[in-house]
């Protein structure tokens, strides 16, 4: 059974419209929680991070962390064309040096 | 600044010959990594390097060999390609708050 679940869709909404992405993770001794996003046929890179229960938003962009349930997700609001890729969770365990990545999931917004 | 670079972009390669991969960081990062990455499952760790001279197994050892030759550089090496070794190939790194990894823009190899 693979840690760190996606639901690897392809989900696909209207441009405009609120994305939502979630990721489920099996490790309780998880602390760090990210989210990648990566375009056709490009690299990984980067959009948030969060290590604590609740909400942190960075533009567009709602990182949310419930360690209870093991449950972390990712809001796209006003979502536009641009956003159109797969998305990556990765979780980090305690002190450990590596992610543990999900199986991503692919997002199309409709124009 | 480059960030990660990797070479090759391409390779193909028979079943059975060697090759190695190269990745070299210049952002002075101490903590570097191999994946793999298959359609339909993310990300998988082959080896990483806790810093120059330390090499770890991660999830999918099993084929490959890595050398972290010194802080910049670490290579992954296919002593006998596989057709299962196909795949997009990516090498990233991270500095000492094991924040934010940094990927190479990936290679993709073909094992015929």
């Amino acid at each position: 059974q693979k840690e760190v679940e996606q639901n690897s869709g392809p989900l696909s909404v209207p441009e405009g419209a609120i994305a939502s992405l979630n990721c489920t993770y099996s490790d309780r001794g998880s602390q760090s929680f990210f989210w990648y996003r990566q375009y056709s046929g490009k690299s990984p890179e980067l959009i948030m991070s969060i290590y604590s229960n609740g909400d942190k938003e960075d533009g567009r962009f709602t990182a949310q962390l419930n360690k209870a349930s093991q449950y972390v997700s990712l809001l796209i609001r006003d979502s536009q064309p641009s956003d159109s890729a797969t998305y990556l969770c990765a979780v980090r365990s305690g002190s450990a040096r590596q992610l543990t990545f999900g199986s991503g999931t692919q997002l199309t917004v409709l124009p | 600044n480059a960030g990660v670079t990797q070479t090759p972009k391409f390779q193909v390669l028979k079943t059975g010959q060697s090759m190695t991969l190269q990745c070299a960081q210049d952002m002075n990062h101490n903590s570097m990594y191999w994946y793999r990455q298959d359609p339909g499952m993310g990300l998988r760790l082959i080896y990483y390097s806790a810093s120059e001279g330390t090499t770890d197994k991660g999830e999918v050892p099993n084929g490959y060999n890595v050398s972290r030759l010194n802080k910049r550089e670490f290579s992954l090496r296919l002593e006998s390609a596989a057709p299962s070794q196909t795949s997009v190939y990516f090498c990233a790194s991270t500095g000492k708050s094991l924040d934010e990894q940094y990927f190479g823009p990936g290679t993709r190899l073909t094992v015929t």
